[in-house]
């Protein structure tokens, strides 16, 4: 079968940084993408990660261990607007398998 | 706004009836996927639809079916609704590459079912 987990929720006051972290069990694995959904919104897609390592968009990095099944988003220079919901999403064949996300609460 | 379009944005119906969510992909997309979410929940994925032939299969319930016709939108069909079928349903979409990563997420249908 197919699991990811990733904390429930997570605090952070403003200008801060914060890591999500995601583990995953699949088979199938093509990578790990990133997406971050306000209360009310559309999922909106942040970052992927095919290969180990890090990638950097702006304030947010996304990284990827494929030997440890395990991957994190970096919020850098927190704003409040980043207060959201952020799942990782493993790309399997033809489709993306969704944690359960995590609530960025991020405070003044 | 990622280009994707559903209608309607909410439905509310009543236990036993059937409806259908209408998708219309971003332009030149052809690859479109549909989403479950339930309140507090994340996202079930239930079925992807390529260039109008299905191409993965999710948990998808028996009674809901999906098709994509020739001018790439695409329609789920719910049938024979229950009070566990209320909740946010999402299309996406993408160019259909074999990875996927990337999907355009339409605003989404919210479904009561009464």
């Amino acid at each position: 079968g197919q699991s990811l987990e990733q904390p429930s929720e997570v605090t952070a006051v403003e200008g801060a940084i914060v890591q999500i972290n995601c583990t995953y069990q699949t088979s199938g694995f093509y990578g790990l993408s990133w997406y971050q959904q306000h209360d009310g919104g559309a999922p909106t897609f942040l970052s992927y990660n095919a290969l180990d390592g890090l990638e950097e968009t702006g304030r947010f990095s996304s990284f990827l261990s494929r030997s440890d099944s395990y991957g994190y988003l970096l919020l850098q220079e927190l704003q409040m607007k980043d207060s959201a919901s952020y799942f990782c999403a493993v790309v399997s064949s033809y489709k993306l398998i969704f944690g359960s996300g995590t609530r960025l609460l991020v405070r003044p | 706004d990622s280009g994707v379009t559903q209608t309607p944005k909410h439905l509310i119906t009543a236990t036993g009836q059937r409806v259908t969510l209408r998708c219309s992909p971003r332009s030149g997309d052809l690859s479109v996927y549909w989403y479950q979410q339930s309140l507090d929940q994340g996202l079930q994925f239930l079925i992807q639809y390529y260039n109008g032939e299905e191409r993965a299969k999710g948990n998808i319930l028996e009674r809901f079916s999906a098709q994509q016709f020739p001018d790439l939108h695409s329609e789920l069909n719910l049938s024979s609704l229950e009070l566990g079928d209320s909740a946010l349903y999402f299309c996406a979409s993408s160019t259909g590459t074999s990875e996927t990563a990337e999907q355009y997420f339409g605003p989404g249908t919210r479904l009561t079912v009464t």
